[in-house]
């Protein structure tokens, strides 16, 4: 069983365009966090979240606690952006998704 | 600068040799863990250790054992490597601010078992 679920596994866009990713999860939390890794990378926690909405420049996330999902938005897409978004749900310990592998060509 | 930091970040290991994993942090987290990450799979924590001197299982120890040498140490030692521990590990360590959680990773240690 899985904790936590991304969609979607894979997602390619062109430059410019609006994405979404997609996470629900099926535990209690505290908190739940984005995270970006690059190809080779290290893992980069871009927001955490207990409620609401959290903007962060060109990325947006937003957590329903009720419905326990959430989702990260990125506006006007750029090749930078080229990576794999990490869902992670818990508290003192964390569920993670096994990852978006989003690829924004120019 | 503050954050995790780990080492090697590159490893190749002979069947039955043996390592150690280091992570640092100073940041004065209490809570430090070890994940590894396989293709296809989330992040699976191998150990944790929520304060200075406890350290607990998660989801996949065996093979490894950890110890927690201090508050800014947390390390992960492979006693004898299996080509079944070739992974990337990712030390974290975490904070809790008022009811949120801040999380720290450390750069990785992909690692080879030939």
């Amino acid at each position: 069983k899985n904790e936590v679920e991304q969609s979607p596994q894979n997602l390619t866009a062109q430059e410019g365009e609006f994405i979404t990713i997609n996470c629900s999860y099926s535990v209690g939390i505290s908190a739940l966090h984005w995270l970006q890794q690059h190809p080779g990378g290290g893992i980069v926690s871009l927001f955490m979240l207990s409620s609401g909405k959290k903007k962060h420049g060109r990325l947006i996330a937003t957590i329903n606690i009720q419905e326990k999902h959430s989702s990260l938005h990125i506006t006007a897409s750029h090749p930078r952006d080229s990576a794999v978004y990490i869902c992670a749900a818990g508290g003192n310990q964390f569920y993670f998704g096994t990852g978006t592998s989003l690829t924004v060509i120019p | 600068n503050a954050g995790v930091t780990q080492t090697p970040k590159f490893q190749v290991l002979k069947t039955g040799q043996s390592m150690t994993l280091q992570c640092a942090q100073d940041m004065n987290h209490n809570s430090m863990y070890w994940y590894r990450q396989d293709p296809g799979m989330g992040l699976r924590l191998i150990y944790y250790s929520a304060s200075e001197g406890t350290t607990d299982k998660g989801e996949v120890p065996n093979g490894y054992n950890v110890s927690r040498l201090n508050k800014r140490e947390f390390s992960l030692r492979l006693e004898s490597a299996a080509p079944s521990q070739t992974s990337v590990y990712f030390c974290a360590s975490t904070l809790w601010v008022d009811v949120n959680t801040e999380a720290f990773f450390g750069q990785g240690t992909r690692l080879t078992v030939v």
